[in-house]
């Protein structure tokens, strides 16, 4: 089956490091996403890995292993901002149609 | 660069209806992409049309349909409405089809009483 998984909440503290991980499960994978989405808001889009290894952008990495269907968001100085859902979406085939395939959110909660 | 805009913000409608879901593009992007996103579920892939031509879809009744114009222009149309429907409906662009990074609408509330 296709499936992703992430954590449902994490809290961190303003300034520190968090990682928020990603396991998915797909057929045909084209490349994986993250985006934000803060509360109410429409989702917006933080980052892209097709090849294995770190990207890097600013104050947010994202990390992908393709051969253990595994992604990592690294997001650093955390700031109270950052206060949101992080979505992990994976690009494959579902019933013979690609789409992105998404995974339910991760709420992050920065506490100052 | 405007962004991604969809008609209307915020729709109430009763068991049965229709309703008619409007998505305008980045310019210059050609594909766009149909969500539904609801608590429960998290976002949930309706369809993608790319140069006027539906190039995938999602696992949803055949009560939900869309089009894609020469402008790129999108709509979504749901008929017999159910309660089940309501949800937050997202649209999003891009410039090429098959995911890669798509540009969010702010979406449609739609509520089904």
């Amino acid at each position: 089956g296709q499936n992703i998984d992430q954590p449902t909440e994490m809290t961190a503290t303003e300034g520190a490091i968090v990682q928020i991980n990603c396991t998915y499960q797909t057929s045909g994978f084209n490349g994986l996403f993250w985006y934000q989405q803060h509360a109410g808001e429409a989702p917006t889009f933080l980052s892209y890995n097709v090849l294995d290894g770190l990207e890097e952008k600013g104050r947010f990495s994202s990390f992908l292993s393709r051969s253990k269907g595994y992604s990592y968001l690294l997001l650093k100085e955390l700031q109270m901002k950052d206060s949101a859902s992080y979505l992990c979406a994976v690009g494959g085939l579902r019933d013979s149609n690609y789409q992105l395939i998404w995974g339910a959110g991760t709420k992050l909660i920065i506490k100052p | 660069k405007a962004g991604v805009t969809q008609t209307p913000r915020y729709l109430i409608k009763t068991r049965g209806q229709q309703v008619t879901l409007s998505c305008s593009p980045i310019s210059g992007h050609r594909s766009v992409s149909w969500y539904q996103q609801t608590p429960g579920q998290g976002l949930q892939f309706l369809f993608e049309y790319f140069s006027e031509t539906q190039r995938n879809k999602g696992n949803f009744p055949g009560r939900f349909s869309g089009r894609q114009f020469s402008n790129s222009r999108s709509e979504m149309n749901v008929s017999t409405l159910e309660l089940g429907d309501s949800a937050l409906y997202l649209c999003a662009s891009s410039l090429r089809d098959r995911g890669y990074e798509q540009y969010f609408g702010p979406g449609t509330r739609l509520t089904v009483t």
